[in-house]
């Protein structure tokens, strides 16, 4: 199993956007369900959204429900994370997992500042 | 939310000698298929976080044999027999029993 690729991360300003990306290869995505976790700089870890394996269910931590959006591309073996109205406590390297496995990439990073 | 509670938070260790860190979950986390959902992990120091052990006993891939894990219900434990250089670092036991999945606060591995 090739260790997945997360990208999309950056700096930018609060009430702003972005949208992670992770492209996993090794596995058939569509078996697992797969989510997303986060690391705030010097903090634990906090699993913030998942999905099945068909996209028909979603869960997400409170801190975030109606500001993300999990989503998967099963053909394309790829996970996404779109993130809106970003505050200064989304700060926090990114990583995917499918199911429990996180978090074998290197993650990217979202910073969230004026 | 469920929470997880690790001790001790810090733990100072002798190369050779054995550790544990204990794991409570504030709810039972059995599942009705019979699986408790407890999973550890270790992140050394700046690297990114690795699962160790999967349902309460289950070693990854790789996973030296001195480590194990142990519990039931809400009580959990990981126990390394004999403590390498390599094993410092910050373990989490994590639950994935309750949506939503919670870590405990981490317990830091460090020689003495």
């Amino acid at each position: 199993e090739v260790q997945p690729v997360e990208s999309g991360g950056g700096l930018v300003q609060p009430g702003g956007s972005l949208r992670l990306s992770c492209a996993a290869s090794g596995f058939m995505f569509s078996s697992y369900w797969m989510s997303w976790v986060r690391q705030a700089p010097g903090k634990g870890l906090e699993w913030v959204a998942i999905t099945n394996q068909d996209g028909s269910e979603t869960y997400y931590v409170d801190s975030v429900k109606g500001r993300f959006t999990i989503s998967s591309d099963n053909a394309k073996n790829s996970l996404y994370l779109q993130m809106n109205s970003l505050r200064a406590e989304d700060t926090a390297v990114y990583y995917c997992a499918r199911g429990t496995n996180c978090c074998r990439g290197q993650g990217t990073l979202v910073t969230v500042s004026s | 939310d469920v929470v997880m509670t690790q001790s001790p938070l810090s733990l100072p260790v002798t190369l050779g000698q054995p550790a544990s860190i204990s794991c409570r979950s504030s709810e039972s986390l059995v599942f009705s298929d019979g699986n408790t959902y407890l999973n550890w992990f270790h992140q050394r120091p700046g690297q990114s976080p690795r699962r160790l052990i999967y349902r309460v006993s289950n070693r990854d891939s790789g996973v030296p044999d001195r480590f194990s894990g142990s519990g039931s219900g809400t009580d959990f434990t990981l126990k390394i027999s004999r403590v390498e250089a390599e094993d410092v670092g910050i373990y989490y036991c994590m639950q994935s029993r309750h949506w939503p999945w919670t870590f405990g606060q981490g317990t830091k591995v460090e020689i003495k």
